[in-house]
């Protein structure tokens, strides 16, 4: 089975805080991808990586960045953390090469900003 | 990706079988449908996807229509764990594709 684990399941912090968000899977997958998912607005893409230490921003990177330096593991950082970052953080990783791609997500991370 | 249309709720008795439909009339010839669901407060989880054949696993079974443009997945023997939100989406398969989850079907399996 694959697994996709993140490193909280629940976060608090205070505004302009540095917040780190690791998500590591455990199937050799090239893709990994941070998705935040907020009431009335679905899932949104953040960032995603194909590959070691590359990464591609998605629909809204503002306020983020990621970290891929290896292959299992793909972190999120917050560099300085504002309320409306407030939100469940999902991560997911996937094949990159073949017909049928699916994404398998993590448990998420509920992360509140003060 | 092709849009999708899924009803906001249903009910199913406990033991019976949930049938989801999902609408996707623009869907193009190389498009997979997949379902996911997600259980309240957890990541959402893969459930099944397919072409154009019918296809099964452990989970559930997946009917798409002859001409694509719909879709039922079945739960044959809903519990009350299977009480979620679904989410159908098409999608290619190739490559790099964010997953975009439209509102989905609220699922409440009743005992």
């Amino acid at each position: 089975d694959v697994k996709v684990t993140q490193s909280s399941r629940y976060l608090v912090k205070r505004t302009g805080e540095k917040v780190f968000l690791e998500c590591v899977q455990d199937m050799d997958h090239e893709n990994m991808f941070w998705y935040r998912q907020d009431p009335g607005l679905g899932l949104r893409l953040i960032y995603f990586s194909y590959d070691v230490k590359m990464k591609e921003k998605g629909d809204i990177p503002e306020g983020y960045s990621v970290s891929r330096e290896k292959k299992e593991r793909f972190s999120l950082i917050l560099e300085s953390a504002s309320t409306n970052q407030t939100s469940m953080y999902l991560c997911a990783s996937s094949l990159r090469y073949g017909p049928q791609i699916t994404q398998y997500f993590g448990p998420g991370t509920r992360l509140t900003v003060l | 990706d092709a849009k999708t249309t899924q009803p906001p709720s249903m009910d199913c008795a406990e033991g019976r079988a949930a049938n989801l439909p999902c609408n996707h009339s623009t869907i193009s010839g190389n498009e997979y449908v997949y379902w996911y669901r997600q259980i309240h407060s957890q990541g959402p989880q893969y459930i099944i996807h397919g072409l154009k054949n019918n296809e099964t696993n452990e989970m559930a079974s997946l009917i798409i229509t002859e001409d694509r443009k719909s879709s039922t997945l079945i739960l044959p023997h809903a519990t009350l764990r299977d009480t979620a939100v679904y989410y159908c989406i098409v999608r290619l398969g190739w490559g790099y594709q964010k997953v975009t989850f439209g509102t989905g079907t609220k699922l409440q399996v009743i005992p």
